[in-house]
Parts: structure tokens; sequence; C-alpha cells
């Protein structure tokens, strides 16, 4: 069936460093793959998302390529502050038509230091 | 505009005990959805809705756990009897119309802890 596979956390990073979280994928077919993110005390919430092979997703400074070749969605962003602290989810939806249903990875906590 | 509201936002209850989830979801959104989170784990699909009638209810035990969304808006999520695995964060998201690219949108989620 399909599934999304994330980089075990935590992940603990200094203010202004790389972040990169990885996200592989299984489908069959074209998925539509997408990152959450959920703020602590708050709900889920969409950060980006990327329809087709090829295509970058981006928001708040976060960036994620749909990588069909290596069947790969990495979260990437340059500099990182205290106020991108979080649980990331990646996610796809294995229904390009219709009604979408999206599958979750388990989700990685990250934490940033002043 | 108003988000996905959901309630309560926490509930304590003991095995075999009922309860029952509320949500009411991002007005004039077709599609309803409800996820059970389990601690350390993503979301996981229960049901989808589109508006009163069921799309989606494969991973939905449906021995124990039941919903309805009448007249197509607010919908409630139940359980009887709870075992103690059904401790957990119960989300509810809606979309627009359910589509492939569609963006869903979640609620704050309600922790359910079995005792």
């Amino acid at each position: 069936g399909n599934s999304v596979t994330q980089m075990e956390g935590p992940v603990t990073l200094s203010e202004e460093a790389f972040l990169t979280i990885n996200c592989t994928y299984t489908a069959t077919g074209y998925p539509s793959l997408f990152w959450y993110v959920q703020y602590p005390g708050e709900g889920l919430q969409l950060l980006l998302k990327a329809t087709k092979a090829d295509d970058k997703g981006s928001n708040k400074g976060f960036e994620a390529t749909y990588r069909k070749e290596t069947t790969s969605f990495h979260l990437e962003k340059g500099s990182v502050q205290v106020s991108d602290s979080a649980v990331y989810f990646c996610a796809l939806s294995d229904r390009p038509q219709g009604a979408q249903k999206l599958v979750f990875g388990q989700g990685t906590r990250l934490t940033i230091n002043p | 505009e108003a988000g996905v509201a959901q309630s309560p936002r926490y509930k304590i209850i003991e095995k075999r005990q009922s309860v029952a989830f509320w949500c009411n979801p991002i007005s004039g959104h077709a599609t309803l959805y409800w996820y059970q989170q389990i601690l350390g784990q993503g979301p996981k699909l229960l049901i989808q809705f589109q508006n009163n009638g069921v799309v989606d209810d494969s991973q939905l035990p449906k021995d124990r756990f039941s919903a309805e969304r009448l007249k197509g808006v607010d919908s409630t999520l139940k359980i009887q009897p709870a075992k103690l695995e059904d401790s957990a964060v119960y989300l509810c998201a809606s979309s627009l119309a359910g589509g492939g690219g569609d963006t869903q949108y979640f609620g704050p989620g309600t922790r359910l802890t079995v005792l």
C-alpha cells in the first residue's frame, strides 16, 4: 500500500542553521505531496504542496521539490528561527482525482535553540 | 473566517465507557474528515464524508466506532465501548470539495485518554 517515511526525530538545531527533513514515499501512480506543520498547542496546517513531478512547493522560507526518480519530497530551509519549532508531517494524496485521501508520515519534531 | 471547531478539547474515560466528539467544519466546506493520531504517529484517516454521504470508511473500526454528518454540516464521532488503545488525538478536517489538490483545514483536535 501507499506509505510515507520521514526522517527520525527529534531534530535540534541552532537559530540560523540550515534545515533538511527527509521524506520518501511509496505510491502507485502519481500522488500529490504535502508538508503539514503542527505548532505547539495548535492544529495541523498546510505548509506547502506539490502536485506533479519536478514541482517545487514553497512557503515561509521552506521549500520542497517533488522528485519522482528518487520518490522523495525533502523539506529544506536555509536559516531557521526559534519560531519554526514544531512537528512537521510529510503526506501524500493517492487520489489525484476525486476525493482526496491523505497518508501521513510519523512526524519529525524540530526544536530550534536561540 | 472561522476555522474548524472541535469539542471537547480533552476527555478522560474508563475502558468500556462511551464517548462522543463533535466537529463543526468551515462554512461551505463539502468534505469532512475524521483522523486518529496516536502519540508519536501521523494522523490516520478514519472516515471521510462528502456532504452527508460517506466516501471512505475503510479504516473505521465499525464494531465500536460510528460517525454521522447530519444535514451535511456538523459531524459527531462516537466510540462505544472504548478500549485502552483508543487513547489518541481525534482530528477533524474539512475541505472545499475534496479533490486531489484540495487543501484540508484541521481543527485543534480532541485528546482522549482511556484508563
